[in-house]
């Protein structure tokens, strides 16, 4: 089937604006991450979703950021009042726990690349 | 806490040429460990993975085994192409109750020219 897919691609925000990126996982997958990629970084962990049920937001740099994922498919990570430290490529990943291991392989969508100026 | 360390980069070698980037990884308990590849304009994908001990993930000519006593997972292909120009992420997986998050090293970019 498709695979994750993340919406806009490219976003450039004013400094001080509120953002609203999405994603769409792969059909049935019961975990949803969201991960923040700086430039020429590898991507680091923001929060995780099992369902609808937001299980860790640990990796949330700020109050300023906040996941949801209402209906357990569609996820949004929302940032508010943007600054220029925000700007990163900010992934959606999707997975689907494993029956007999509980390991799971994490499915990547392409990223929304953010700009704040 | 855990953490992945890869050698830094770039690299750059001819096609056909035999490619090592290696990868360490510090974590309590039994991680999964995987190499993530990211070509150009594109999102990452998974090249392969390995989740216990002495085992070896392999796809498209790339190869890493878990060596747990030296807590590494380095990727090797005996014959590079051109096409597999692209940055190599180094991650690994621990269980943290029902989360499986990834810890990526900060990747290394390979070029491979003709």
């Amino acid at each position: 089937g498709a695979g994750v897919s993340q919406s806009p691609r490219y976003k450039v925000a004013k400094r001080g604006q509120d953002v609203a990126l999405r994603c769409d996982p792969i059909s049935g997958h019961v975990s949803l991450f969201w991960y923040q990629q700086a430039l020429g970084q590898g991507p680091e962990f923001l929060t995780y979703f099992q369902n609808e049920a937001q299980l860790d937001k640990s990796g949330l740099p700020s109050d300023r950021f906040f996941a949801e994922r209402p209906e357990g498919s569609v996820s949004t990570l929302k940032i508010q009042r943007t600054q220029q430290e925000d700007s990163a490529v900010y992934l959606c990943a999707s997975s689907s726990p494993s029956l007999t291991s509980g390991r799971e392989t994490q499915y990547f969508g392409p990223g929304t690349r953010l700009l704040v100026l | 806490g855990d953490s992945v360390t890869q050698m830094e980069g770039p690299v750059t070698l001819s096609e056909e040429a035999f490619l090592t980037i290696n990868c360490t990884y510090t974590a309590t308990g039994y991680p999964s460990l995987f190499w993530y590849v990211q070509y150009p304009g594109e999102g990452l994908q998974l090249l392969l993975k390995a989740t216990k001990a002495d085992d070896k993930g392999s796809n498209k000519g790339f190869e890493a085994t878990y060596r747990k006593e030296t807590t590494s997972f380095h990727l090797e292909k005996g014959s590079v192409q051109v096409s597999d120009s692209a940055v190599y992420f180094c991650a690994l997986s621990r269980q943290s109750g029902s989360n499986y998050k990834l810890t990526f090293g900060k990747g290394t970019l390979l070029t491979v020219n003709p």
